[in-house]
């Protein structure tokens, strides 16, 4: 099955609300990575979360190694925000971090 | 300046020519990485380098090859295009597996 599962799929939400993604992983965790992709662009690491809760401006990471989880949580959303957030998990310090499929966010006005 | 460069940025190729798609970065990243992107699938990792000339297959090496020459420079060589080839690949860079920095993409259609 699956190393790395986000939820949800896709989330709609009116500007100004939060928002909570998620990624479980079934495998061991050397490191954990958020990034975000545009429509047809590239993506942007936001965090480099191997453990713990990082913060920077309106996001949130938290990676708890134990439950084998990581979420990303977006506050007061901005329609700027849509796009989809990926999440990415290095097991075992090779290097060769493996994908989820994504979280695909909307947010209107 | 901390980026990833890809070139070229959009290709058309019929089956069977042979495409290289070539990468740069100008942070001294010893780790690159080779993804394709596609639809209901997500990033898979095709080949990543380690440092020069040493380089490791990833999830779906087959059809493709890679050359690491320079530290700087990573190339993704498709020897006779197929059509289920046609993707976006995106080349990233890292150092040690840190945060990865990904250029703007390849946009291949193999016809």
């Amino acid at each position: 099955g699956q190393q790395v599962q986000q939820s949800p799929a896709s989330l709609v939400l009116q500007e100004g609300e939060n928002a909570e993604l998620q990624c479980n992983f079934s495998t061991s965790l050397n490191s954990m990575q958020w990034f975000y992709q545009r429509p047809g662009g590239s993506l942007v690491s936001l965090f480099y979360n191997p453990s713990g809760t990082k913060h920077s401006g309106r996001l949130t990471s938290t990676t708890v190694i134990k439950e084998r989880r990581s979420s990303l949580h977006i506050s007061s959303s901005q329609t700027t925000d849509s796009g989809t957030y990926l999440c990415a998990l290095e097991p075992g310090g090779s290097a060769k971090l493996i994908f989820g499929e994504g979280t695909k966010l909307t947010v209107s006005s | 300046d901390m980026k990833v460069t890809q070139m070229p940025r959009y290709l058309i190729k019929r089956m069977g020519e042979n495409v290289l798609l070539e990468c740069g970065q100008d942070m001294s990243h010893e780790t690159m990485y080779w993804y394709r992107q596609d639809p209901g699938l997500g990033l898979q990792l095709i080949y990543i380098s380690y440092d020069v000339d040493s380089n490791s297959e990833g999830d779906i090496p087959k059809g493709y090859r890679v050359s690491r020459k320079k530290r700087e420079h990573f190339s993704l060589i498709l020897d006779s295009a197929k059509t289920n080839q046609t993707s976006v690949y995106f080349c990233a860079s890292s150092l040690q597996g840190n945060t990865l920095y990904f250029g703007e993409g390849s946009r291949l259609i193999v016809v």
